[in-house]
């Protein structure tokens, strides 16, 4: 079993780029989520879904996009990326409770 | 709003110690707990779980009672490796009748086991 896969692993942006966070799942979980975790803070959510084509603010949403059109995929879009989203992304997926996340994208905005 | 709240770190103790992490929370209802284990480089893995009060989650030797009366999940160890030094994160979810509330992460508690 995959499970949930990320790419890319680690990324380098120039300020103002834009790039899109690949996120896949393979357990046929409705439930999946962006988050974001900044050294000493924890995990903070970003975004999250509970099935195709339905889509919610977490609690950092801004400078942050997503779309799910399918149940597998869930990408993260940065349009104009900045110092302040240099961080490491791990997205999830959930059924009932039971989260399995991904290995992290370790993302530095310069 | 919920919340968790762990002890903060680091931790760092000697081969063989006992390992207790605090973990409290708040919440407006009766929610399922958690603790998460991130070892270096790596996402985060389930370590244990309870469902309801006086529930006691256990895996690989790691313990944690959901304490309703004293909201508290703490996690403890009797005797730890230097394999069980990561970041050990508590973290709740609410249930929503038939549906679930997101994950709500403390801030993590890093543990460093010396030889």
């Amino acid at each position: 079993n995959a499970g949930v896969t990320q790419t890319p692993k680690f990324r380098i942006l120039k300020i103002g780029q834009s790039m899109t966070l690949q996120c896949t799942q393979d357990m046929n979980h409705n439930y999946m989520y962006w988050y974001r975790q900044d050294p000493g803070m924890g995990l903070k959510l970003i975004y999250y879904s509970v099935g195709a084509g339905i889509t919610d603010k977490g609690e950092v949403p801004n400078g942050y996009n997503v779309s799910r059109s399918t149940t597998e995929d869930f990408p993260l879009r940065l349009e104009l990326a900045a110092p302040s989203q240099t961080s490491v992304y791990f997205c999830a997926s959930s059924i009932w409770g039971g989260y399995t996340f991904g290995s992290g994208t370790r993302l530095t905005v310069v | 709003g919920d919340s968790v709240t762990q002890m903060e770190g680091p931790v760092t103790l000697s081969e063989e110690a006992f390992l207790t992490i605090n973990c409290t929370y708040t919440a407006t209802g009766y929610p399922s707990l958690f603790w998460y284990v991130q070892y270096p480089g790596e996402g985060l893995q389930l370590l244990l779980k309870a469902t309801k009060a006086d529930d006691k989650g256990s895996n690989k030797g790691f313990e944690a009672t959901y304490r309703k009366e004293t909201t508290s999940f703490h996690l403890e160890k009797g005797s730890v490796q230097v394999s069980d030094s990561a970041v050990y994160f508590c973290a709740l979810i609410m249930n929503y009748g038939g549906s679930q509330g997101n994950l709500i992460f403390g801030k993590g508690t890093k543990l460093s086991v010396k030889p």
